[in-house]
């Protein structure tokens, strides 16, 4: 049962411009969300998070907001890079430490 | 550099034929993960340990084994493979809570022909 989901499997965005990737999840006991970003034959690499006391978390260029009555989350890179051409895992966690992935979403920045 | 190293990249194995897939950490981590990823889906979580103690997820399949000899190692065998077993194999770690989010190693592509 897929608790975590990321129904756009992929994206293509012109550079300069916003990428938004959306994320919903289904178990109300999820605490704790993060973002992970996987480059080809490389392993997924932590990219941000947030905590369910919040709604916004800002790191330089990424931006990830939570809708807790939604149970949604989103991811906003502002402006998008060639180098942000990535697969990128929505990531949920439950009992304090294990994650649930959603399926990805394929990110391409067009030049 | 401080890492989570998986061996080998590349694995094939016969059906039917036990296989051990490694992990390693440089991290001092106290949580290392397995999760199993087919193509286009999202990583699901095969087992962790949390220092020695093994936690198997409910719907793991009985052919799936893990060893955990020392915080540094960690093994996923697969008794009896499967041609649905071919998968992307990831191994992660943690400092116990999630908060610290995980470190992945590269993956292990696993074919059975």
């Amino acid at each position: 049962d897929q608790q975590v989901k990321q129904n756009s499997p992929s994206l293509s965005v012109q550079e300069g411009r916003i990428s938004i990737l959306n994320c919903d999840y289904t178990n109300s006991m999820f605490d704790y969300f993060l973002w992970y970003k996987k480059y080809p034959a490389e392993g997924p690499t932590f990219l941000i998070s947030i905590s369910s006391i919040k709604d916004k978390n800002e790191d330089g260029r990424f931006t990830v907001f939570l809708n807790k009555s939604a149970k949604h989350l989103s991811l906003h890179i502002v402006p998008s890079q060639p180098g942000d051409s990535a697969v990128y895992f929505c990531a949920a966690s439950r009992e304090g430490y294990k994650l649930s992935f959603g399926a990805g979403t394929t990110v391409t920045v067009r030049a | 550099d401080a890492m989570v190293i998986q061996n080998p990249r590349y694995q094939v194995t016969q059906f039917g034929k036990p296989v051990t897939l490694s992990c390693s950490q440089t991290l001092n981590h106290n949580v290392m993960y397995w999760y199993q990823q087919k193509s286009s889906q999202a990583p699901k979580l095969l087992f962790h340990y949390y220092d020695k103690d093994f936690n198997n997820e409910a719907d793991t399949p009985d052919n799936f084994q893990s060893r955990r000899p020392n915080t540094s190692f960690c093994f996923l065998d697969i008794r009896s493979p499967g041609l649905g077993d071919a998968a992307m194999y990831l191994c992660a770690t943690s400092r116990g809570g999630a908060n610290y989010g995980y470190t992945f190693g590269s993956g292990t592509r696993l074919t059975v022909v």
